[in-house]
C-alpha cells in the first residue's frame, strides 16, 4: 500500500489565485509534514501537524487533517510565481514510538502562472 | 537561521568505487537521517542515527551502506562498492534540539551522486 499520497499530480494556477494539494494515506500516524522542493534542489519544511490537531495555519499556509478520512490537505493562499515548485507530504509514527523515518508522497507539482 | 549543509553537492563516480557523502547537521540537533530521491521517484528513508549509533534503517540499508558520526560536526554516508542503481540525489536531515519539536525534520540541499 502507498503511504502519503498527493493529489493532484500537477496543478498550474494564476498568480493571486489558492492552491489546495490534497494528501491521503493508509496507517495511523503520529504526524504529518509538508515540505516543498524546487526543481533539482533540497526539502523546505513548511508546516507539521499532529495527529490530535485539526487545523494549523503559517504566514499564507494553512494545513488541515483528518484522521478518520487519513486525509491532510495544504492551502496556499494569495500564491505568488515564487510558489512554483513541488509539494510533498510526509508521515512520521512520531518520536515516542521508536519510529523517525518519514514517508514521503509523490509529491504535487504546483505552477504559479505570473 | 542554521541549515543542514552537504558536500559535495554533485559526485560522479564509476560502479564498485567507494563514496563518502557528508553532511553537517544543525547544531544543536540530535537525530540525523539519511534519505534518498532516485530522479522522477520519491523520496525514500536511507537510516536515522542517535546517540552514536543507528536507530532505524530501511531494507534498503544493506551491508553496502555505513554512517558515521566521526567527529562533533559532521555525519557521513559511505556506500562501500556503488552500482548503477545507486545513482540518486541524497539528503541529509536532522531534527531535535533544545527548544525544537523533536519530529520536525530539516534536511540539507542534497548530494546529487552518478554512478557510471
Amino acid at each position: 500500500s502507498q503511504q502519503g499520497e498527493e493529489d493532484p499530480q500537477a496543478l498550474s494556477i494564476q498568480e493571486g489565485e489558492n492552491a489546495t494539494m490534497n494528501c491521503s494515506y493508509k496507517t495511523s500516524i503520529n504526524n504529518l509534514q509538508w515540505y516543498r522542493q524546487n526543481s533539482g534542489r533540497g526539502l523546505v519544511h513548511l508546516i507539521l501537524i499532529r495527529s490530535n490537531e485539526r487545523e494549523k495555519h503559517s504566514g499564507r499556509l494553512r494545513v488541515t487533517l483528518d484522521t478518520s478520512k487519513k486525509s491532510s490537505s495544504l492551502l496556499i493562499t494569495a500564491s505568488r510565481a515564487a510558489d512554483t515548485a513541488s509539494y510533498f507530504c510526509a508521515t512520521g509514527l512520531g518520536m515516542d514510538m521508536g519510529r523517525r523515518a518519514l514517508t514521503f508522497g509523490s509529491g504535487t507539482r504546483l505552477q504559479v502562472q505570473p | 537561521e542554521p541549515e543542514v549543509t552537504q558536500t559535495p553537492s554533485h559526485q560522479v563516480t564509476q560502479m564498485g568505487q567507494e563514496v563518502i557523502l557528508r553532511c553537517v547537521p544543525i547544531s544543536n540537533h540530535l537525530y540525523f537521517y539519511w534519505y534518498r530521491q532516485i530522479l522522477g521517484q520519491k523520496v525514500e528513508f536511507l537510516v536515522s542515527f542517535y546517540n552514536n549509533e543507528i536507530s532505524e534503517k530501511s531494507e534498503i540499508f544493506d551491508d553496502q551502506f555505513s554512517v558515521e558520526r566521526p567527529d562533533g560536526s559532521n555525519f557521513t554516508l559511505k556506500i562501500r562498492s556503488t552500482k548503477l542503481e545507486d545513482s540518486a540525489m541524497y539528503f541529509c536531515a536532522s531534527s531535535g534540539g533544545r527548544d525544537r519539536v523533536l519530529d520536525e525534520q530539516f534536511f540539507g540541499p542534497g548530494t546529487r551522486l552518478t554512478v557510471l
